[in-house]
């Protein structure tokens, strides 16, 4: 059964700290992994990864696949309070399109 | 950029009622759209794949009776929850796929049935 897992389910952290955030999967027909992130509405897209070690940057935020170890990083640098929210780690499994999502990380950034 | 457009926003309704919730592509065709239920605190689980056309596809425990999908064209799809109860309560995402294959999540629509 394909499944994804994220780990951990809940950080708090204060702002200035990096965190790391992380995604495993077991998925037949592996087509990519993506980031979301949600805060009160729907999810908003932050990375799609569909090639092993090459390293996705979006300012303070950064992400990266291992598709021999079948998991995934979510770097945040210099957090910020807005960084607070739910970090969803999703898996396409194939050209359908449908994703299947991990529980997500709760992350709670204090001043 | 493209986006898709999820109405209601939020809606409540007695049980036994049904409810109506849309989705539509504003600047693209979608031949296949994605209906999610997230419940407080869990993550999105896939309800259904609807196609323009055709019957959906549901997955596993979800009752096509009870969740009716119509994508009659190719920037609407449509779910309807019928004879609703407090435990059908939750946020329904819908998500659309684009030609270059990219997704697209709707605002979400939160029903309370009480």
């Amino acid at each position: 059964e394909d499944k994804v897992v994220q780990s951990p389910l809940s950080l708090v952290v204060h702002e200035g700290d990096t965190v790391t955030l992380n995604c495993s999967y077991e998925v037949t027909n592996f087509r990519s992994l993506l980031w979301y992130k949600q805060e009160k509405k729907a999810p908003t897209f932050l990375f799609m990864l569909t090639s092993s070690g090459i390293e996705k940057k979006s300012g303070r935020l950064s992400s990266i696949l291992d598709k021999k170890e079948l998991f995934s990083i979510l770097n945040i640098t210099a957090t910020q309070t807005g960084d607070s929210a739910v970090y969803l780690c999703a898996v396409q499994p194939n050209q359908g399109g449908k994703l299947i999502f991990g529980q997500g990380t709760e992350l709670s950034v204090k001043p | 950029g493209a986006v898709v457009s999820q109405h209601p926003s939020w809606v409540i309704c007695k049980s036994g009622t049904s409810v109506k919730i849309e989705c539509r592509s504003l600047d693209f065709q979608a031949t296949t759209m994605f209906w999610y239920r997230q419940f407080p605190k869990q993550s999105l689980m896939l309800m259904a794949t609807s196609n323009e056309g055709s019957k959906a596809t549901y997955e596993q425990g979800v009752e096509k009776d009870k969740f009716l999908i119509n994508h009659a064209s190719l920037t609407l799809s449509t779910l309807t929850v019928t004879s609703a109860h407090p435990e059908d309560s939750s946020f329904y995402i819908c998500s659309a796929r684009g030609v270059a294959e990219e997704l697209f999540f709707g605002e979400g629509s939160r029903l309370t049935v009480l």
